[in-house]
């Protein structure tokens, strides 16, 4: 069975500091990876997403960036957070011709990053 | 104007309740339809899936789609407070790339 991993689950970072978020997938090859962020009164906004090794597509520009390493590995990383990337980010997979036929997108235990 | 609007609530409701949520999209584009369930500090997980226009139903819940309004809801019977929780509807386009647009959520509360 699949299963997705994100780490770690909480952290507190002062403005300034860098950040990297990292989640890998399990189970399966070649999965679709997202990186969402769902902030207080604002819903999952779409980050980045990836269709495979090296290809990341940027939703929102930001001061955050991502990588896709390997095949099941999607890291997010920040050079310097601002106070506006606190929130709680969520890793997601799915396989496209699966998605099709189901709609369901796999989300792992999410991060909770607050920046003081 | 947002591409999905979604009540962010909270609802209260008693144990047993009918509970009606609801969203409304503005991309006639939309083909792909689904609701998540999200709790408390955890990651959304599926619940409801339809695609186009149309009802589906599954044991207590039951989706619906009205591409003509742009409306989409979803319906829960003989509500549990194991449904308390965010109901976040989501939206994609046919084709291509599935980028998925969420609503900002609904947050239910079933009262014993």
């Amino acid at each position: 069975s699949q299963t997705i991993h994100q780490w770690p689950a909480t952290l507190v970072q002062p403005v300034g500091s860098p950040l990297s978020l990292e989640c890998t997938v399990e189970g399966t090859s070649n999965p679709n990876l997202y990186w969402y962020r769902q902030a207080a009164g604002r819903g999952l906004q779409l980050l980045f997403y990836s269709v495979g090794i090296g290809q990341i597509s940027s939703e929102v520009p930001q001061n955050l960036s991502a990588s896709r390493p390997q095949d099941r590995q999607f890291i997010l990383s920040s050079k310097k957070l601002l106070l506006s990337d606190s929130g709680f980010y969520l890793c997601a997979w799915t396989k496209e011709g699966a998605f099709r036929r189901t709609g369901e997108l796999f989300f792992g235990e999410g991060s909770r990053l607050t920046v003081l | 104007q947002k591409e999905v609007e979604q009540d962010p609530g909270p609802l209260s409701v008693p144990e047993g309740a009918i509970v009606s949520l609801n969203c409304t999209y503005s991309n006639s584009a939309f083909q792909y339809f689904m609701w998540y369930r999200q709790y408390s500090r955890k990651g959304p997980e599926l619940l409801m899936y339809t695609y186009s226009s149309g009802n589906k139903e599954d044991g207590r819940f039951t989706a619906q789609v009205d591409k003509s309004s742009k409306y989409i809801s979803l319906f829960i019977r003989d509500s549990q407070p194991s449904d308390s929780a965010t109901y976040l509807c989501a939206m994609t386009l046919s084709g291509g790339y599935q980028k998925v647009t969420f609503g900002i959520g609904t947050k239910l509360q079933v009262i014993p």
